[in-house]
């Protein structure tokens, strides 16, 4: 079973920075593309990052440019989000996903909460 | 950015049939997927790539539409399909529609 579980989430302030992680198992994760999506409360979805299977590759939205970094660690089966410069509307669920080679997101962990806050 | 528009809202009564509309801003071939998101659940794949029904999805759902306009389809549709809808592009990066609130009378 493709199982994928975020962690990290938290209060933060604004300007500071804050690491997800999600922890794969259930498939060969370095085979994979994996992306980072967000929603905002009560809000529809966010795209905010993909990264290539080997890590060399990495996609962003104009949103986030700059100050998030998304990263895989294969040996630990393990992807990473290092957001930067925090802003409130950050404030937001963060998923974790699944990219699959038709360029679907088909594998959803549960979630990370991030709110961003003095 | 391509922009994908959905209707805010749907009301059915069980056992009818009914169908989920995503426009999209521009053309994204057939690079459009689907996604059920409960209150409280992370969002679940039902369709990929316009027409292809993910892995364990019932067939009451299906998927149609090419270039601009797609159309989910729920026939016929249960109680447990209380949910929102959300479509997504692939094409030109990553955009999502802000999602479709099916509820049943």
């Amino acid at each position: 079973e493709v199982q994928l579980v975020e962690s990290g989430g938290g209060l933060v302030q604004p300007g500071r920075s804050l690491k997800l992680s999600c922890a794969a198992s259930g498939f060969t994760f370095s085979n994979y593309y994996m992306a980072w999506v967000r929603q905002a409360p009560k809000k529809g979805l966010e795209w905010v990052a993909t990264i290539s299977t080997s890590g060399s590759r990495t996609y962003y939205p104009d949103s986030v440019k700059g100050r998030f970094t998304i990263s895989r660690d294969n040996a630990k089966s393990s992807l990473y989000l290092q957001m930067n410069s925090l802003k409130s509307e950050d404030t937001a669920t963060y998923y974790c996903a699944r990219r699959t080679g038709s360029y679907v997101m088909d594998a959803w962990g549960q979630g990370a909460s991030v709110t961003v806050s003095s | 950015d391509t922009v994908l528009t959905q209707s805010p809202a749907l009301a059915v009564s069980p056992g009818e049939r009914v169908s989920i509309s995503c426009r999209a801003s521009e053309g994204v071939n057939s690079y459009m997927h689907w996604y059920q998101q409960k209150p409280g659940q992370q969002p679940k794949l039902l369709i990929y790539k316009a027409s292809n029904l993910a892995s364990g999805v019932p067939a009451r759902f299906s998927g149609s539409g090419s270039g601009t306009d797609f159309t989910l389809t729920i026939d016929p549709v249960e109680a447990d399909d209380t949910a929102t809808y959300f479509c997504q592009q692939s094409w030109n990066e990553n955009t999502f529609g802000a999602g479709t609130k099916l509820e049943l009378k």
